[in-house]
């Protein structure tokens, strides 16, 4: 069973835009998500985090918004460069680690 | 440089031929994992290790060993083989098994059975 979902398979943006890449989970065991980035031919690299007791958490383009009521999670990416394109990632953890499925996100100059 | 290094990057074997996917870190870190990622299904965990000499089975063990004789290696073994083994792998690590750890990854091994 997947219990990260990750909707969409693919999103596009124009530069500058903003990018906003969501993910449902169903365990609520979990206290702990992340995002991670992913280029081709590259694995995956730590981006950003956030606890089960917070709601926000900021850092520079990038903010990871928890709503555990709904048991969802967002990474909003502003401005989107396209530098930014590339698949990414949630993981939530709880006891262990699970991956969604992955958004690629692709941001046209 | 901090990394996890894997070898091969890439293999294109048969059914039934052994192999071992190397997996080494420099960053003395305690926790080692490998996942496996299936289009659509995300990264999948293998196997996991808290530290030396103690491993154990993630989501989808079956048809993989490893083992973890040292704090910096920690190879994947796969002693038969089947096409449906056929894909990317990654090995990750990161300072200890707590998880909310953010874990450093591989470049990944893509690996075809026949």
């Amino acid at each position: 069973d997947q219990q990260v979902k990750q909707n969409s398979p693919s999103l596009s943006v124009q530069e500058g835009r903003i990018s906003i890449l969501n993910c449902d989970y169903t365990n609520s065991m979990f206290d702990y998500f992340l995002w991670y980035k992913k280029y081709p031919a590259e694995g995956p690299t730590f981006l950003i985090s956030i606890s089960s007791i917070k709601d926000k958490n900021e850092d520079g383009r990038f903010t990871v918004f928890l709503n555990k009521s709904a048991k969802h999670l967002s990474l909003h990416i502003v401005p989107s460069q396209p530098g930014d394109s590339a698949v990414y990632f949630c993981a939530a953890s709880g006891g262990d680690m699970r991956f969604g499925a992955g958004t690629r996100l692709t941001v046209k100059p | 440089e901090a990394q996890v290094t894997q070898n091969p990057r890439y293999l294109i074997t048969v059914t039934g031929k052994k192999l071992t996917v190397t997996c080494s870190q420099n960053m003395n870190h305690e926790y080692m994992s490998w996942y496996r990622q299936d289009p659509g299904l995300g990264l999948r965990q293998i196997y996991y290790s808290m530290n030396v000499e103690v491993t154990d089975k993630g989501d989808v063990p079956e048809g993989y060993k490893v083992s973890r004789k040292e704090k910096r290696n920690f190879p994947l073994i796969l002693e038969s083989p089947s096409p449906n083994q056929t894909s990317l792998y990654f090995c990750a690590s990161s300072l200890s098994g707590g998880f909310h750890q953010p874990q450093h990854f591989g470049d990944g091994t893509r690996l075809s059975i026949l």
